[in-house]
């Protein structure tokens, strides 16, 4: 299986401030990987896949990077609707999906 | 728009059977070009994959899970369903159904079913 690891387990923003958030593979997965948004109550929504590509409809100030075991997932200018738990996901192992536990985004 | 429901019993005893159904609309489950998964999250938790089917009749199932998960769809109904045995209180979670585009990444959602697993 492989492991994913996110960090911080949380971070404190203030509105318009940019968030970087971490996620480490326990092996490569090339560039399969995704980045979800959750909000409570609410199921997650995809916003990257390929480690950096935007999914339908999600906004520019959203951005990921990286490839092997190390990605990023930016959010630059923080807006009200942006504060929610953050996943990432590996698709690599397509035959066993596992998530990262996640990066909860609070208002500073 | 592709939406998908879950329904089934919100409370299920220990060592029985948990089952889900979850119905499609806006997309034919049988379109041949996506996987319909289930996914779990236990209250404050993370995410578990539980497994998919797709063509119809293939599977793919969490090795964690594997001995207790049957993932079978309705073509007719435009529904796949979960079966998962043995329960215990360690498999009470929201469950939701979802549909998985390119190989893995998940595009759309149910809203979540709350599955309690308690005498």
């Amino acid at each position: 299986e492989i492991v994913m690891t996110q960090s911080p387990a949380t971070l404190s923003v203030s509105p318009g401030e940019r968030a970087t958030l971490s996620c480490r593979a326990s092996q490569s997965v090339y560039n399969n990987l995704a980045w979800y948004q959750q909000k409570p109550g609410q199921a997650p929504r995809l916003l990257i896949y390929g480690a950096s590509t935007r999914a339908t409809g999600i906004p520019a100030r959203f951005s990921g990077s990286g490839s092997g075991t190390d990605f990023t997932l930016t959010i630059t200018s923080l807006r009200s609707e942006d504060f929610a738990v953050y996943y990432c996901q590996q698709y690599y192992n397509w035959l066993s999906l596992t998530f990262g536990g996640g990066t909860k985004v609070e208002i500073k | 728009q592709v939406q998908l429901q879950e329904s089934g019993p919100g409370l299920v005893k220990p060592s029985q059977t948990l089952s889900l159904t979850c119905t499609v609309s806006g997309g034919s489950i049988s379109s041949g070009s996506y996987y319909w998964s289930w996914i779990r999250q236990p209250a404050g938790k993370g995410l578990e994959w539980i497994g998919r089917i797709y063509s119809s009749e293939n599977t793919n199932y969490n090795p964690s899970l594997k001995s207790r998960v049957t993932i079978s769809v309705d073509t007719s109904k435009n529904q796949f369903s979960l079966k998962l045995i043995s329960v215990t209180a360690a498999d009470t979670a929201v469950y939701f159904c979802a549909r998985e585009a390119v190989a893995g990444t998940v595009d759309y959602w149910g809203q979540g079913t709350l599955v309690t697993v308690s005498s």
